[in-house]
């Protein structure tokens, strides 16, 4: 069974970085063909992709937020790491990290329950 | 980038009732591997995404089958043959085919 768990602080201030764990199990990300995604969304709002990386640490940014990006992944620790600089309040919103995978079709079958993170000073 | 719109943003619907929801995409979704990656997810209030669709019409394990996929290259429709309460929250269309991955702006599925 795969399940994944965010983690990561509730309350940032502007212009600090993010860090957000996604701690999960059920596979391994040095199997062929998986990956883990992170996706937001803020309050009321629509799924924003962000960032992927696939067990061949090939990793994917969204254009619009590449810059301030970064995704890693501990396989020995079944984690994600990603990490998003300058942060602004525009930046509140519900973060989702997800199990991705060839075997249906590259989509989030799995997702964690997702973590609020807000962003005031 | 590719840009995913779906029709309606909002759509009421009677209890036992048929319900479609429409999903476009600015650019084929065909791969170059000959698959197409078009995705269907539901969030209910309050719960995270939840995989219903993918490959246009393939159901997730544990899926109904009154959930079905259908359509091809650029247009792509989820159908909900009979409604049913639990059914009620806003669902998403997702491509997967070409980076930067992109979701529609949902539909919202309410009772009538």
């Amino acid at each position: 069974q795969i399940t994944l768990k965010e983690s990561g602080p509730t309350l940032v201030k502007p212009t600090q970085t993010l860090t957000l764990t996604c701690t999960f199990s059920g596979f391994s990300l040095s199997t062929s063909g998986v990956g883990v995604g992170w996706i937001r969304q803020p309050p009321g709002k629509a799924l924003e992709w962000l960032a992927l990386i696939y067990w061949d640490d090939d990793k994917r940014y969204s254009p619009s937020l590449k810059s301030r990006l970064t995704i890693t992944k501990d396989t020995s620790k079944n984690q994600v790491v990603l990490t998003m600089t300058n942060m602004d309040p525009v930046d509140t919103a519900t973060y989702y990290c997800a199990h991705i995978g060839y075997s249906y079709g590259f989509a989030f079958d799995i997702w964690g329950q997702g973590t609020m993170v807000t962003v005031s000073s | 980038d590719i840009v995913m719109t779906q029709t309606p943003l909002s759509s009421p619907v009677t209890l036992g009732q048929p319900a479609s929801i429409s999903c476009r995409s600015s650019q084929s979704l065909v791969h170059s591997d000959g698959n197409t990656y078009l995705s269907w997810l539901q969030q209910r209030p309050g719960q995270p995404p939840r995989l219903l669709i993918y490959k246009i019409s393939n159901r997730f394990s544990g899926v109904p089958d009154r959930f079905s996929g259908s359509g091809a290259g650029t247009d792509f429709t989820l159908k909900i043959s009979r409604v049913e309460a639990e059914d009620v929250g806003v669902y998403y269309c997702m491509q997967a085919t070409q980076f930067p991955y992109a979701f529609g702006q949902g539909t919202k599925l309410e009772i009538k």
